[in-house]
């Protein structure tokens, strides 16, 4: 069975500092690949999506970049966290186009 | 407003009762999907409805799709205080893109 990996869970980090959120997924060969953001009671923004390896597409511009270094492990980073970049980080994965999400567990980021 | 939009935002019922809520969307759509997303984790896929369905069954789950109002209902019949949680629809627009629009989900409370 398809299993999706996402870690940390939380995260507490200084602005200016670095960000590697890693996300990996098993079972399955060339999924899509997907990081959202999720504000408080809000619903998801996609930040970026990936449909192969180093193909990454850019969704909102900002100081967050991708990454699919291998085709089950999509990358999510930054070189100098901003306080707005605190949210509920979550990655996700699809066959195809078309077909319903399977999520992370979320990764809790708080910049501070 | 946002496609996908989830109404009500909240909703308060006793265990046992019926919950239902409702999702409306603007653009022609493929599918259309409702997730559940517990506080603090992350969303799980419930259904998925394509745009030449008009409703679907999945134990006490029943999803509706009137592509004419473009609408869609999540109705949870013999509610559980289990179901607590926050539930979002998503629409996979009918333009070929990889972006998929969530609501900002609708937050039940089921009263024990």
């Amino acid at each position: 069975s398809q299993t999706i990996h996402q870690w940390p869970a939380t995260l507490v980090q200084p602005v200016g500092s670095p960000l590697s959120l890693e996300c990996t997924v098993e079972g399955t060969s060339n999924p899509n690949l997907y990081w959202y953001r999720q504000a408080a009671g809000r619903g998801l923004q996609l930040l970026f999506y990936s449909v192969g390896i180093g193909q990454i597409s850019s969704e909102v511009p900002q100081n967050l970049s991708a990454s699919r270094p291998q085709d089950r492990q999509f990358i999510l980073s930054s070189k100098k966290l901003l306080l707005s970049d605190s949210g509920f980080y979550l990655c996700a994965w699809r066959k195809v186009r078309g077909d319903g999400y399977t999520f992370g567990s979320g990764t809790r980021l708080t910049v501070v | 407003s946002q496609q996908g939009e989830e109404d009500p935002q909240a909703l308060s019922i006793q265990e046992g009762e019926n919950a239902t809520m409702n999702c409306s969307y603007k653009t022609s759509i493929n599918n259309l999907q409702w997730y559940r997303q517990n506080s603090g984790r992350g969303l799980v896929h419930l259904i998925l409805i394509r745009s030449n369905e008009r409703e679907k069954h999945s134990g006490r789950l029943r999803v509706t799709l009137d592509t004419s109002k473009k609408s869609s209902s999540l109705l949870i019949t013999a509610s559980r205080a289990a179901d607590t949680a926050s539930y979002f629809c998503a629409t996979d627009p009918n333009t070929g893109g990889f972006k998929t629009i969530f609501g900002a989900g609708t937050r039940l409370f089921v009263k024990a």
